[in-house]
């Protein structure tokens, strides 16, 4: 079983469509949550942390339960600019603080 | 402020031969960690260094892996003898030496494409 599962979708939708992403993970120790992007060819960038209080950028909102070890991420009104994979990310604790586990990437294409 | 640098960007060899890959920091980063993606896969991390010193090595594929980090600046990563299995992007990040809890997160660097032939 993978530390951390997306369904690798492709997801795609037209603009101005709400999209939601779900991820899982296995370690209970994870301290931290991430959503990253990553366009073609480039590297992984941080969209936004997560916390359990749930947290909204803009058209982006991310939620944490930590009991169900489960992380979304929402987009509303997508742009084609959103076209991307995204990256659900996870941090460990402990002895190995700092290192980061992804999921495999969730597709998205928004087309107009 | 001038971000993670990896160089080459491209790097295509042959089986048994040797390359060697850099990175450098975001100035006065302590963190630096190595990642790959192999086609198809997650990416997964490799190490994590602590200025100088390696802190988690634990992803390290095996030995024909080695990483440095003299003086605490940049980073190689040689591959020697390279497999074919070793082809993917490889990608250095860093961060500050303390991470702000909920809001921790590193930059990347745009990785280095290597293909093994």
């Amino acid at each position: 079983r993978k530390e951390v599962e997306q369904d690798p979708g492709p997801f795609n939708v037209p603009e101005g469509a709400t999209v939601a992403f779900n991820c899982t993970y296995s370690n209970s120790a994870s301290q931290s949550f991430f959503w990253y992007r990553q366009d073609c060819r480039k590297e992984p960038k941080l969209l936004m942390s997560v916390y359990s209080s749930g947290n909204e950028d803009g058209r982006f909102t991310a939620q944490l339960n930590r009991a169900s070890q489960y992380i979304s991420l929402l987009i509303r009104d997508s742009k084609l600019s959103d076209s991307a994979t995204y990256l659900c990310v996870v941090m460990s604790g402990g002895t190995s603080y700092g290192k980061l586990t992804f999921g495999q990437g969730t597709i998205l294409t928004v087309h107009p | 402020e001038a971000g993670v640098t990896q160089f080459p960007s491209h790097s295509v060899i042959e089986k048994g031969q040797t390359v060697t890959l850099r990175c450098d920091p975001i100035s006065g980063h302590d963190n630096l960690y190595w990642y790959r993606r192999v086609m198809g896969k997650e990416i997964k991390f490799l190490l994590h260094f602590v200025k100088e010193s390696k802190q988690d090595e634990s992803g390290m594929p095996n030995n024909r892996f080695l990483a440095e980090r003299t003086g605490g600046t940049y980073s190689t990563l040689k591959v020697q003898p390279a497999e074919l299995e070793d082809s993917g992007v490889y990608f250095c990040a860093s961060s500050q030496v303390v991470p702000r809890v909920g809001g921790y997160g590193y930059t990347f660097g745009s990785g280095t494409r290597l293909t093994v032939v």
